[in-house]
């Protein structure tokens, strides 16, 4: 199963466009490409998934280059709800396709 | 919109005690998660479960735990003898198909004495 890196944490203002990278040089054939998003207390949702190029969807874009190494959540114009933790995973979409969750990316938004 | 519910929202318990933990999926989903999130870590892979019997499970998910669907709707989590450390948040996810979004339920927080 491809590891992803993300960074651990970003911090934004109210309104601005937010755009969290993730590694995955292992990916496979395969494998997707999928965000999540988690508030405190609750279960993770699901954002965003895709398999190459970009994606967009009423809440966010995902960017995905040719070689899939890599891929970025774009969220525009955030707001002081989006403050969350951001959750880059690479589903194997085969059988079961049981989550594998890092730690995540803590995104702050201040005014 | 449908979601996934799950009861009780907090148990406590006693070490050694048998506990169960209750979900309703969303019914037209086939496929069904348990996960669990100790306070402050990483979001854990439990078990997936289709077709009445277990897809995947993790080295989490030992002798102590087991699953079942007892009629078309509830999917439940046993832990037959709790410990300290299974004090966490269990979270029940179902999909329609795999690779498909998984949605989750609210958890049920799970403490241990």
């Amino acid at each position: 199963l491809a590891k992803t890196t993300q960074p651990i944490s970003m911090d934004s203002y109210e309104g601005q466009e937010v755009n969290i990278t993730c590694s995955h040089n292992n990916i496979a054939t395969n494998d997707y490409i999928t965000w999540y998003q988690q508030f405190p207390s609750q279960g993770p949702r699901f954002i965003i998934q895709g398999y190459k190029t970009k994606v967009t969807n009423e809440v966010a874009s995902l960017f995905i280059p040719a070689d899939r190494k890599s891929s970025t959540l774009s969220l525009p114009r955030v707001s002081l709800s989006d403050t969350a933790v951001y959750y880059c995973l690479v589903v194997f979409t085969g059988t079961a396709s049981k989550l594998t969750f890092g730690t995540g990316t803590r995104l702050q938004v201040t005014l | 919109e449908p979601e996934v519910t799950q009861t009780p929202s907090h148990q406590v318990t006693q070490m050694g005690q048998e506990v169960i933990l209750r979900c309703v999926p969303i019914s037209n989903h086939l496929y069904f998660y348990w996960y669990r999130q100790i306070l402050g870590q990483k979001v854990e892979f439990l078990v997936s479960f289709y077709n009445n019997e277990i897809s995947e499970k993790s080295e989490i998910f030992d002798d102590q735990f087991s699953v079942e669907r007892p009629d078309g709707s509830n999917f439940t989590l046993k832990i037959r003898s709790t410990k300290l450390e299974d004090s966490a948040m269990y979270f029940c996810a179902s999909s329609w198909r795999v690779g498909d979004e998984q949605f989750f339920g609210p958890g049920t927080r799970l403490t241990v004495l």
